[in-house]
């Protein structure tokens, strides 16, 4: 059973910190790990994805991964208020179909 | 660029009743996949379609089918529904198979079961 672990918060920031959110994964064969961020009532929205070790830059955002301790991360600099939604991790890649986690929600407060 | 088109948005359908949603994917995608979302369980895949091939299925009761057309828009079908089956059902669609770059989710069919 392929599982996704991510921590369902709620993380709670304040505007301006810098946001890190966690997730592990079980199946070592993951080759493709994504971050989605969905709205209360929207559907999850691609922002970030990763294959290789090490870090991933796209404007505020950052996506950390470490195949050997089966961890990926993203993190969120300089926070702001419409950064408050759930996040959801997915591992997969090749033919098979991602996983997804529950999801964390981060809230960040003014 | 048109996105991922569900419809209808919102339903609402008696227990023992069947539903079909539909999903029209970003044009020139041939990859189709539809996921139900609940508080409790998250998002669990329900299947994937490639040029209107099945390609994988997730562990559901044989109550939800689906299939594709050869203009690669998708459809799923409930039958016999059941209160559990309250939930928001997620399309998506990537060029590929197993969405190696990433899905684009439609905006979701929200069914209540009464």
């Amino acid at each position: 059973q392929k599982e996704v672990e991510q921590n369902s918060g709620p993380l709670s920031v304040p505007e301006g910190a810098i946001a890190s959110l966690n997730c592990t994964y079980s199946d070592r064969g993951s080759q493709s790990f994504f971050w989605y961020r969905q709205y209360s009532g929207k559907s999850p929205e691609l922002i970030m994805f990763i294959y290789s070790n090490g870090d991933k830059e796209d404007g505020r955002f950052t996506a950390q991964l470490n195949k050997a301790s089966q961890y990926v991360s993203l993190l969120i600099r300089d926070s702001q208020p419409s950064d408050s939604a759930t996040y959801l991790c997915a591992a997969g890649g090749g033919s098979y179909i991602p996983t997804f986690g529950r999801g964390t929600s981060l809230i960040v407060h003014p | 660029k048109a996105g991922v088109t569900q419809t209808p948005r919102y339903l609402i359908k008696t227990r023992g009743q069947q539903v079909t949603l539909s999903c029209s994917p970003i044009s020139g995608h041939r990859s189709v996949s539809w996921y139900q979302q609940t508080p409790g369980q998250g998002l669990q895949f329900l299947f994937e379609y490639f040029s209107e091939t099945q390609r994988n299925k997730g562990n559901f009761p044989g109550r939800f089918s689906g299939r594709q057309f050869s203009n690669s828009r998708s459809e799923m079908n409930v039958s016999t529904l059941e209160l559990g089956d309250s939930a928001l059902y997620l399309c998506a669609s990537n060029l590929g198979q197993g969405a190696n770059y990433g899905y684009t989710f439609g905006s979701g069919t929200r069914l209540t079961v009464v």
